[in-house]
């Protein structure tokens, strides 16, 4: 079965809307979380990170919050924007090995103007 | 910014023929990795190599797949017998160190097979 999974395939909003991107993992033993950004065409881009050792972190219009009880991630999206519109994907570290990512499945985000 | 550079950006190859694909990693990397995106889906870890050799490998990533270091510069991934169900984009990324640190990843190489 899948590792990483999302709740939501697309999520459209307004611009100037705060967006919300959950994510559910299985590995209760993961101990790092990614948030990549996917724009059509292109690689993966970092977007923000977070150790199982803390439950949110905060950074530039973007917020991750880790919920280790549920094992549930989000991505928050402040004041969204037309340039936010891509494909989001939560990945996570599992134990061992070298710091392969397991991905989600992905959410679409679609901004209207 | 230092990025990630992967060659060709499509490559249209025969079923049966063998592919070379390309990556030049970020130049102080340790950790080298491969990725594969089939249309529509998610991102697939096939394979990571460190220190001049695979350290871990997916079950994609079969007898048909290989990945060398040649020069210290580049980092190929060599599909030796392209199947039609190999067409994908295929990501290479590299980390600086091991631990809990971002993964950097190329623009990728869309990989069509006829």
């Amino acid at each position: 079965g899948e590792s990483v999974g999302l709740h939501l395939p697309t999520l459209s909003v307004q611009e100037g809307d705060n967006s919300i991107i959950n994510c559910a993992y299985s590995n209760s033993a993961s101990d790092y979380f990614i948030w990549y950004k996917q724009e059509s065409g292109k690689g993966p881009q970092f977007i923000i990170d977070i150790r199982s050792n803390m439950d949110k972190r905060q950074g530039q219009r973007v917020t991750v919050l880790l919920n280790k009880t549920v094992k549930h991630l989000s991505l928050q999206i402040a004041a969204t924007q037309p340039g936010d519109s891509a494909v989001y994907f939560c990945a996570e570290n599992p134990p061992g090995g070298y710091n392969k990512l397991i991905f989600g499945a992905g959410t679409r985000l679609a901004v209207h103007p | 910014e230092p990025e990630v550079t992967q060659t060709p950006s499509h490559q249209v190859t025969q079923m049966g023929q063998e592919v070379i694909l390309r990556c030049v990693p970020i130049s102080n990397h340790l950790y080298f990795y491969w990725y594969r995106q089939i249309l529509g889906q998610k991102v697939e870890f096939l394979v990571s190599f460190y220190n001049n050799e695979i350290s871990e490998k997916s079950e994609i990533f079969d007898d048909q797949f290989s990945v060398e270091r040649p020069d210290g510069s580049n980092f190929t991934l060599k599909i030796r017998s392209t199947k039609l169900e190999d067409s994908a984009m295929y990501f290479c990324a590299s980390k600086g160190k091991t631990g809990n640190t971002e993964a950097f990843f190329g623009q990728g190489t869309r990989l069509t097979v006829v």
